[in-house]
């Protein structure tokens, strides 16, 4: 079954606005969640994560926000530009060297003007 | 420079083919993944290694073998292809322990 799992197959916000984009997991060894962004034909790349002894971690416009005990983690994004255009893939592991990340199925998100 | 190398980045296979994937880092990771992309599906682990001479099964090993021959190398290797293997394949490398992954540019491989 799908360990991790993104809600929202797609999304489209207007330039400026915020968003928000879920991730729920089931796995409980889990303690580390990251989001990667692609762009179409290249490939994913980090662009933030967190481990599980905070429960938020901002950076810029992204922030990711952890909810353990709901096995759910977000990621918000303010000011929306233009060049958020992508998918959005969520991750989940457990913070040891001999883990595998798990992604979730993705969302593309648009920013139109 | 690209620290993870994909060869090749485009290709095409007959049904019953055997096709190799390969991909080299310098990262000097312990260890390497590789994912394949299809729409709806997100990433999905294939198989991957914690160093040379070392592979693990991930979530959807069937149809698919690996080989990791030294530290910078790891193959992935279908031996009959079919049209289902029809994807985008990723390979990674990563300290583990939830680390960063950094990917390879992918190999677009078309199964007829």
């Amino acid at each position: 079954g799908q360990q991790v799992k993104q809600s929202s197959p797609s999304l489209t916000v207007q330039e400026g606005g915020i968003l928000i984009l879920n991730c729920d997991y089931e796995n409980d060894m889990f303690d580390y969640f990251a989001w990667y962004k692609k762009y179409p034909d290249n490939s994913p790349t980090l662009l933030i994560s967190v481990r599980s002894n905070v429960d938020k971690r901002e950076d810029g416009r992204f922030t990711v926000f952890l909810n353990k005990s709901g096995k759910h983690f977000s990621l918000h994004i303010t000011a929306s530009q233009p060049e958020d255009t992508a998918v959005y893939l969520c991750a989940a592991g457990a913070s040891s060297s001999f883990s595998k990340l798990v992604f979730g199925q993705g969302t593309s998100l648009s920013v139109v003007p | 420079e690209a620290a993870v190398t994909q060869s090749p980045r485009n290709k095409v296979a007959v049904t019953g083919g055997k096709v190799t994937l390969s991909c080299n880092q310098t990262n000097n990771h312990n260890n390497m993944y590789w994912y394949r992309q299809d729409t709806g599906h997100g990433l999905r682990l294939i198989h991957y290694s914690y160093g040379a001479g070392s592979t693990e099964k991930g979530d959807i090993p069937d149809g698919y073998k690996a080989s990791r021959p030294s530290q910078e190398n790891f193959s992935l290797i279908l031996e009959l292809a079919t049209p289902s293997q029809t994807s985008v394949y990723f390979c990674a490398s990563g300290d583990g322990g939830g680390n960063t992954l950094y990917f390879g540019a992918g190999t677009r491989l078309s199964v007829l």
